[in-house]
């Protein structure tokens, strides 16, 4: 059964970067054909979906933040990664990494992550 | 980019009920919609996929359904655990997108 889990620092300055790593355990990142995914969300608010890879390399992100914004993947160690630059108080959150499956009927993200809380302060 | 609207917000409803929740796409989706049930501190997780699909695992007490812009998630008979915040979630284009959530509590 795959399992996800974020790892990363909790607390990021103002401008700097945030980066977080998905480690994925009980299966490999390159079987299957999957897209792995980072979604965000504020606490006491709704889900944002940030972006995504699929294990072939390619990448989509959200527009409101695709300049900033920079997944990659790294198939040695059975990771993915989030790269968030310039941030501001307004990326705190919690970070959830999930994986999508996809098949004819529709893509679902399953599983996901524990999440990990990351705030943006000086 | 599609947006999702759920209603209601919030509900209140108690052991037993049959709950409903709606959820509409500012364009057509086919059949491409999710639901996650989200606990606190908890990650979300899948209920139902392809609109009407049960998660292996997930009680029979839940279902969805629709096609098109209108979906209902529906929980025939409200149990203690049922107690979360459920999101909708469009799979037809990126940037995929979710519902506001509908947190249901205990009346």
């Amino acid at each position: 059964q795959v399992q996800l889990q974020e790892s990363g620092p909790g607390l990021v300055k103002p401008s700097q970067t945030l980066s977080l790593t998905c480690t994925v355990s009980g299966g490999s990142i390159s079987s299957g054909s999957y897209y792995w995914s980072w979604i965000r969300q504020p606490a006491g608010e709704g889900l944002t979906w940030i972006g995504r890879i699929h294990t072939s390399g390619s990448t989509n992100y959200i527009p409101s933040l695709k300049s900033r914004v920079t997944i990659s993947v790294d198939t040695s160690n059975n990771q993915f990664s989030l790269k968030l630059s310039s941030v501001t108080a307004a990326d705190t959150a919690t970070y959830y990494c999930a994986r999508e499956d996809y098949h004819g009927s529709g893509n679902w993200f399953d599983p996901w992550g524990q999440g990990t809380l990351v705030t943006v302060s000086s | 980019d599609i947006q999702m609207t759920q209603s209601p917000s919030s509900l209140s409803a108690s052991v037993g009920d049959r709950v409903t929740i709606t959820c509409r796409a500012s364009q057509s989706i086919s059949r491409y919609l999710n639901w996650y049930q989200q606990k606190p501190g908890k990650a979300p997780n899948l209920l139902i996929y392809a609109a009407s699909s049960l998660q292996s695992g997930v009680p029979s007490r839940f279902s969805g359904s629709g096609s098109g812009t209108d979906f209902t998630l529906t929980i025939s008979s409200l149990q203690p655990e049922d107690f979360a915040t459920y999101y909708c979630q469009q799979s037809d284009s990126t940037p995929r997108t979710f519902g506001q959530g509908t947190k249901v509590e205990i009346k």
